[in-house]
């Protein structure tokens, strides 16, 4: 049973890089079977699909933040990781890793919140 | 980009009542729409797939319909359990959006 946990800084300066990584275990990041992805909540509102990558390292973006994202892998640690740039507030948001499989997300990994603040 | 619209916002039921969720897209998505369930401080639980396909572990109560446009998620008769917000989300065009959400509470 794949499970995945979200690691990072929980403070991030604005106008810096946020960077988070996501520990896949229960199973290989490896696999042909799924991509991997990271979604957003900021606090009190929905959610946001940020961007997802494959574990030979193809990747695709949200339009709407693909000039700031990217996303990695790395298969020997059997994580996955996202860098964001030139954060603002507008970034405070919980940030959650998820297996995608086909055309949805399950299962999510337990979220950890990012702030943006000097 | 495929924006999706819930509604109500906010449904408020009491526990044995029968819930229906809507969520309509600005263009077709076929069958490819899921349902996700989010209770406070957890991340949301996949409930639905491809429209009508329960995931793994979730109760019959919830059944899921609908096709093109316009989807719906019904739940049978609400536990206390069931009481969370729901999202539904879509994917097209290697593109991934949800919709608002819909809170179910307790009337």
């Amino acid at each position: 049973q794949l499970q995945l946990q979200e690691s990072g800084p929980g403070l991030v300066k604005p106008s810096e890089t946020l960077s988070l990584t996501c520990t896949v275990s229960g199973g290989s990041i490896s696999s042909s079977s799924y991509y991997w992805g990271w979604i957003r909540q900021p606090p009190g509102k929905g959610l946001e699909w940020i961007g997802s990558i494959y574990y030979s390292g193809s990747t695709y973006y949200n339009p709407s933040l693909k000039s700031r994202v990217t996303i990695s892998v790395d298969t020997s640690k059997n994580q996955f990781s996202l860098k964001l740039s030139s954060v603002t507030a507008a970034d405070t948001a919980v940030y959650y890793c998820a297996t995608e499989l086909v055309r949805w997300f399950d299962p999510w990994g337990q979220g950890t919140l990012v702030t943006v603040s000097s | 980009e495929i924006v999706l619209t819930q509604s109500p916002a906010t449904l408020s039921l009491s526990p044995g009542e029968r819930a229906t969720l809507s969520c309509r897209a600005s263009q077709s998505v076929s069958s490819y729409l899921a349902w996700y369930q989010q209770k406070p401080g957890q991340a949301p639980r996949l409930l639905i797939y491809d429209a009508s396909n329960r995931a793994t572990g979730i109760p019959a109560r919830f059944s899921g319909s609908g096709s093109g446009t316009d989807f719906t998620l019904t739940i049978s008769s609400l536990e206390p359990e069931d009481f969370a917000v729901y999202y539904c989300q879509q994917r097209s065009n290697w593109s991934y959006t949800f919709g608002q959400g819909t809170k179910l509470e307790i009337k």
